[in-house]
């Protein structure tokens, strides 16, 4: 079946660590998106891409770094710089137009030790 | 720029009784507008989504939205709910290539 994965499912940071969130689509899309969750927040943009190597900043890009190498694959880090990085991580990714809906992954709890 | 309104953060109900989750947005031209389910610990779901033409658009789970232009409203209905919608509801608008969401609805059902 055709569909977003994410991984991993948890995942802790200590302070001072940079941390890869993977993000894998077999649905032939162009577009992918991360996004991050916190309660009473919705979700905010953090980095989206409209095709292999291109990406542009979302609402909250500082302190995460992303790369498109691949068309199936969108990986986010998460840097030592972004100082809050407690969130549930949402990648998405969708076709061509823009009527067309995201369609998400599982998404990822990431947490501070 | 375009925003979403879902005024409601929290929506308490009874099982098998009526509900609806209201959402406003903001555009001044033509929009296509979604409404996502997420259940605890998971990514979101297409609930059912407004392209254009009927302004009563069905979906899954038995839900639907009517699109309200003159008053640019998108709100979601489903005539009796089951303890299995309890669920955090969001309603987007799209944006060239983006997505803006609101800051969703939890649907609290209870027996």
């Amino acid at each position: 079946d055709g569909g977003i994965t994410q991984s991993p499912k948890y995942l802790f940071r200590k302070e001072g660590q940079n941390v890869t969130l993977s993000c894998e689509q077999n649905l032939n899309h162009d577009a992918m998106y991360w996004y991050r969750q916190d309660p009473g927040q919705g979700l905010r943009l953090i980095y989206y891409s409209q095709i292999v190597n291109d990406f542009q900043k979302g609402d909250i890009a500082e302190g995460y770094s992303v790369s498109r190498e691949k068309k199936e694959s969108f990986p986010l880090t998460v840097t030592s710089a972004q100082k809050n990085p407690t969130a549930f991580y949402l990648c998405a990714s969708k076709g061509d137009h823009s009527n067309q809906p995201q369609h998400f992954g599982d998404g990822t709890r990431l947490s501070i030790l | 720029a375009q925003s979403v309104t879902q005024l409601d953060s929290q929506v308490p109900v009874f099982e098998e009784a009526p509900v609806e989750l209201r959402c406003n947005y903001s555009s001044s031209v033509s929009v296509y507008l979604f409404w996502y389910v997420q259940y605890p610990n998971q990514g979101l779901q297409l609930l059912l989504k407004y392209l254009s033409g009927s302004t009563l658009v069905k979906g899954i789970n038995g839900f639907e939205a009517e699109f309200n232009k003159s008053q640019t409203s998108f709100h979601l209905r489903k005539p009796s709910v089951h303890i299995s919608d309890t669920a955090e509801y969001f309603c987007a608008v799209s944006v060239g290539q983006k997505l803006v969401f609101g800051t969703g609805t939890r649907l609290l059902v209870s027996p």
